[in-house]
């Protein structure tokens, strides 16, 4: 298994530039999450998927979109990139809902917004 | 929300010594999770913990859920050990979710 994939490893936008972010797990997991991790802090929830058409907002989703059209990918777009989205952004999954659920994570996107 | 704080903030060991990281965190919890971010940012996957003691080869966590804190233990430190580490705790969120809450880490350097 590849277990979670994120594509590109690295992106420099301009300021109102869109982009997607693409993230792939082969671990038939129910559960997919975005994060953000901004230099010297941890990670920050913005949105998250419970199964395919279902998704909801986590802590900081504003300035972001989400789909769930299939189980296995869990794209995050950026409609209109601004320099506060400059950050690390990580893709995870989990088996199931619930105390019985360990999240595994991509290896990340660096996003530069100048 | 709930709290999670990580202490020390940075910790420079010699290669061979032993370390103590510990996580404390504001209210109940239904479980925690230990990662280690390597120098190129991956973060791997350390402990999944809601209490007691695991170990794995030189490293072990404690969680002890009823006093809100977990504990990591790296003994005989390796350069490989370098990075950050985190923890992340697990709450319930509403509508049958729940999500993780990271602290801000404890940046570990080992020296040669």
């Amino acid at each position: 298994n590849a277990g979670v994939t994120q594509t590109p490893k690295f992106r420099i936008l301009k300021i109102g530039q869109s982009m997607t972010l693409q993230c792939a797990q082969d671990m038939n997991h129910n559960y997919m999450y975005w994060y953000r991790q901004d230099p010297g802090m941890g990670l920050k929830l913005i949105y998250y998927s419970v199964g395919a058409g279902i998704t909801d907002k986590g802590e900081v989703p504003n300035g972001y979109n989400v789909s769930r059209s299939t189980t296995e990918d869990f794209p995050l777009r950026l409609e209109l990139a601004a320099p506060s989205q400059t950050s690390v952004y990580f893709c995870a999954s989990s088996r199931d809902r619930g105390r019985a659920y360990e999240q595994y994570f991509g290896p990340g996107t660096r996003l530069t917004v100048t | 929300g709930i709290q999670v704080e990580q202490s020390p903030p940075d910790l420079i060991l010699q290669e061979g010594a032993n370390s103590t990281l510990r996580c404390n965190f504001s209210d109940s919890v239904n479980n925690l999770q230990w990662f280690h971010q390597n120098p190129w940012g991956q973060l791997i996957n350390l402990f999944y913990i809601p209490s007691g003691t695991k170990q794995n080869g030189r490293l072990s966590a404690t969680t002890v859920a009823t006093e809100r804190y977990s504990l990591l233990y790296i003994s005989s430190s390796q350069t490989t050990d370098s990075g950050v580490y985190f923890c992340a705790v697990l709450t319930y969120s509403g509508a049958g979710s729940y999500q993780l809450t990271f602290g801000k880490g404890t940046k570990l350097s080992v020296i040669p």
